[in-house]
């Protein structure tokens, strides 16, 4: 089975410092591969996502990630924060099924940016 | 569109008590999934659906058990609530390309 490890619980930036969230995984295949972000007392908003193709992926919100195959690692970037984006982020996985794909969430790594 | 909507949005519960939590959503999407979400654990999957009349269990599905309606909807019913379900459940559906989409969470207390 799939697994995803997220190895920051909490990490502290600077507003307009840029920004590096860990993820790997775990699959004997490339994975569909995603990272959703959540507000205080929200629900989950996908901010990317990773099928086949470029390994580079923009997102919402200035946010990038690029799928590294040979490390199982797909790192969300962001070169310069902003107040806002303080929030917990969840890297996915998704196992390919024929339509029937089940996705696996890391613990999550909350931001705190200060000023 | 309202996408996915949950009710309700917070409920307290004793220890025994049932309830059910409804989940529905507008995008005709076929699969829909329930989460429970608990600190330090991410979220994890209690049950899905994958299409209309058929579901499966995740991977924490004790003390839950669910119904497919229709297609816009996925109701969670706890038939004997206990303290460990105390959790926030969030509902979600699956859009095309398996990205899926989150209702606002229902936040679940049992004394």
């Amino acid at each position: 089975a799939q697994s995803v490890t997220q190895p920051d619980i909490h990490i502290t930036v600077s507003e307009g410092a840029s920004l590096e969230l860990r993820c790997n995984y775990s699959y004997g295949a490339t994975p569909y591969l995603f990272w959703y972000v959540q507000s205080p007392g929200q629900g989950l908003q996908l901010l990317l996502k990773y099928f086949s193709g470029d390994t580079l992926v923009q997102g919402i919100k200035g946010f990038e990630a690029e799928f590294k195959r040979s490390q199982s690692s797909f790192n969300l970037r962001k070169p310069s924060v902003h107040w806002s984006d303080a929030a917990e982020y969840f890297c996915a996985v998704g196992v390919p099924n024929f339509g029937n794909e089940k996705l696996t969430f890391g613990t999550g790594t909350r931001l705190t940016i200060i000023p | 569109n309202a996408g996915v909507t949950q009710t309700p949005k917070f409920q307290v519960l004793k220890t025994g008590q049932s309830m059910t939590l409804q989940c529905a959503q507008d995008m005709n999407h076929n699969s829909m999934y329930w989460y429970r979400q608990d600190p330090g654990m991410g979220l994890r999957l209690i049950y899905y659906s994958a299409s209309e009349g058929t579901t499966d269990k995740g991977e924490v599905p004790n003390g839950y058990n669910v119904s497919r309606l229709n297609k816009r909807e996925f109701s969670l019913r706890l038939e004997s609530a206990a303290p460990s379900q105390t959790s926030v459940y969030f509902c979600a559906s699956r859009g095309r390309l398996t990205e899926q989409f989150f209702g606002p969470g229902t936040r679940l207390t049992v004394l």
